[in-house]
């Protein structure tokens, strides 16, 4: 069956520290991959997204998420968090011929200590 | 441009009552989607359209109706609310395919069902 699992409910990291959100997924194709961040009270806002080509994609905010075709991940990091970046981050995925049905994972909420 | 826009942003219902969530666009995109978000699930798609006219379902679309009779708007009609249909509903809608291509989400409606 088609899923899309991010393993980490909840991540506490100090601010100015590194972040890595997991996400993996199962689907018989490559499909189109996204990560999403969701603030306290606000929709879903597009951090970036892979089609194709380049592995290592660049979004907003100072994150970054790499493809890896053999481990069926989608993994979002982030060198040096900020207080703002404490939302929860949600992974999707889409299948190339309707990748608007996108299926999201559960979510990752990211807390940031001082 | 407004994006995608929801209302109510907020309702309560009592079970057996029916409403709709409205949902517009003034993007002219060709694609909308319905999802609800409950904890520890993700969003989940309910409904979908592809175009004026064109509608179909999603992951649970049970107890839910939706149709398109224009371009920018989408309604999501429950018709029986019941206590399972207590989330928080979000509306998106989609660009041109391409390498631009991506999903833009409203703020949501929360809806509680007594």
């Amino acid at each position: 069956a088609q899923s899309v699992t991010q393993p980490d409910i909840h991540i506490t990291v100090s601010e100015g520290a590194s972040l890595e959100l997991r996400c993996n997924y199962s689907y018989g194709a490559t499909p189109y991959l996204f990560w999403y961040v969701q603030s306290p009270g606000q929709g879903l806002q597009l951090l970036l997204k892979y089609f194709s080509g380049d592995t290592l994609v660049q979004g907003i905010k100072g994150f970054e998420a790499e493809f890896k075709r053999s481990q069926s991940s989608f993994n979002l990091r982030k060198p040096s968090v900020h207080w703002s970046d404490a939302a929860e981050y949600f992974c999707a995925v889409g299948l190339t011929d309707s990748w608007g049905k996108l299926q999201f994972g559960a979510g990752t909420q990211v807390v940031v200590t001082p | 441009n407004a994006g995608v826009t929801q209302t109510p942003k907020f309702q309560v219902l009592k079970t057996g009552q029916s409403m709709t969530l409205q949902c517009a666009q003034d993007m002219n995109h060709e694609y909308m989607s319905w999802y609800r978000q409950d904890p520890g699930m993700g969003l989940r798609l309910i409904h979908y359209s592809v175009g004026a006219g064109i509608t179909d379902q999603g992951e649970v679309p049970n107890g839910y109706n939706v149709s398109r009779s224009t371009t920018e708007d989408f309604p999501l009609r429950l018709l029986s609310a019941a206590p399972s249909q207590t989330s928080v509903y979000f509306c998106a809608s989609r660009s041109p395919s391409g390498s631009r291509e991506t999903q833009y989400f409203g703020p949501g409606t929360r809806l509680l069902v007594l």
